[in-house]
C-alpha cells in the first residue's frame, strides 16, 4: 500500500541534545510538509518542499531545520531541543495544485517527541 | 490575518446526527478540507469543498458557503468509533499549504 512512514514513532531526547526525525513516502508526491502539533492544538506548519524547493514558515524557530535528499525522504532536525519542543511531529505529502485535483494531504502516523 | 473557528468539544449519542461548524476569515480561499484525527494518531482526510453546496460521502457530508465563510461537517448514524477530533482546514490561493483550526473533539456515548 502507498503510504507515508515516520520513524521512530516515539523519540525521547535530552534537553539540548540534537535529534533527527525521518519521513518517507511511497506515494511519489512532489510536496512534503512537516507539522508540529501540541496537545489539543492545531497542526502548525513548520516547513514544506516543492520537490527540493524548500519553504519555511516565518515563525518557525531557527532551532528547526529540514532536509529532503530525494523525492521519497524528508528529515526534520532539531538542533537543541527545549522542553517546549515536546510535541507530535507530523509529516504529510500531497501532489501540488497544478495537477488539477484537490490534492489532499496524506499524513504519516507521527513521531511523538519527549524532551527530558 | 488568518482565523478558523470551531467549537472545542461536542457530545452526541450513538445513532444520532451531529453537525460540526467551522467559520473562517482568511486572506483568500482555495478550498476547505475536513480531517478526522483519533487521539495520538495522524489526521485522515474526510472531505473537500471548493464550491458552495453539499458534498456527500456515505455517513459524512460537508457543506460550504463561501460568502458566509462557513462550513459544516455532518455525521449521520453515529458510531462509537466516530469519537475523535475533527479538523477544519482552509487552503489559500496559489499555495498547497493548509491553515488548520484547533479541531472539535467529538465524544459519542452509547
Amino acid at each position: 500500500d502507498a503510504m507515508v512512514i515516520q520513524n521512530p514513532r516515539y523519540q525521547v531526547t535530552q534537553f539540548g541534545k540534537p535529534v533527527t526525525l525521518s519521513c518517507s513516502q511511497t506515494l511519489n508526491h512532489n510536496v512534503m510538509y512537516w507539522y508540529q502539533q501540541k496537545s489539543s492544538q492545531a497542526p502548525k506548519l513548520l516547513f514544506h518542499y516543492y520537490d527540493k524547493d524548500f519553504n519555511n514558515e516565518a515563525d518557525t524557530p531557527d532551532n528547526f531545520q529540514s532536509r529532503r535528499p530525494n523525492t521519497s525522504f524528508c528529515f526534520l532536525d532539531i538542533r537543541s531541543p527545549g522542553l517546549g519542543d515536546a510535541a507530535m511531529y507530523l509529516c504529510a505529502t500531497s501532489r501540488d495544485s497544478s495537477s488539477g485535483t484537490y490534492n489532499e494531504q496524506f499524513f504519516g502516523p507521527g513521531t511523538r517527541l519527549t524532551v527530558l | 490575518g488568518q482565523n478558523i473557528d470551531q467549537p472545542t468539544e461536542m457530545t452526541a449519542t450513538e445513532g444520532a446526527i451531529v453537525q460540526i461548524n467551522c467559520t473562517y476569515q482568511t486572506s483568500g480561499f482555495n478550498g476547505l478540507f475536513w480531517y478526522q484525527q483519533h487521539a495520538g494518531e495522524a489526521p485522515t482526510f474526510l472531505s473537500y469543498n471548493v464550491l458552495d453546496g453539499l458534498e456527500e460521502k456515505g455517513r459524512f457530508s460537508s457543506f460550504l458557503s463561501r460568502s458566509k465563510g462557513y462550513s459544516y461537517l455532518l455525521l449521520k448514524e453515529l458510531q462509537m468509533k466516530d469519537s475523535a477530533s475533527y479538523l477544519c482546514a482552509v487552503r489559500a490561493p496559489n499555495t498547497d499549504k493548509l491553515i488548520f483550526g484547533t479541531g472539535t473533539r467529538l465524544q459519542v456515548f452509547p
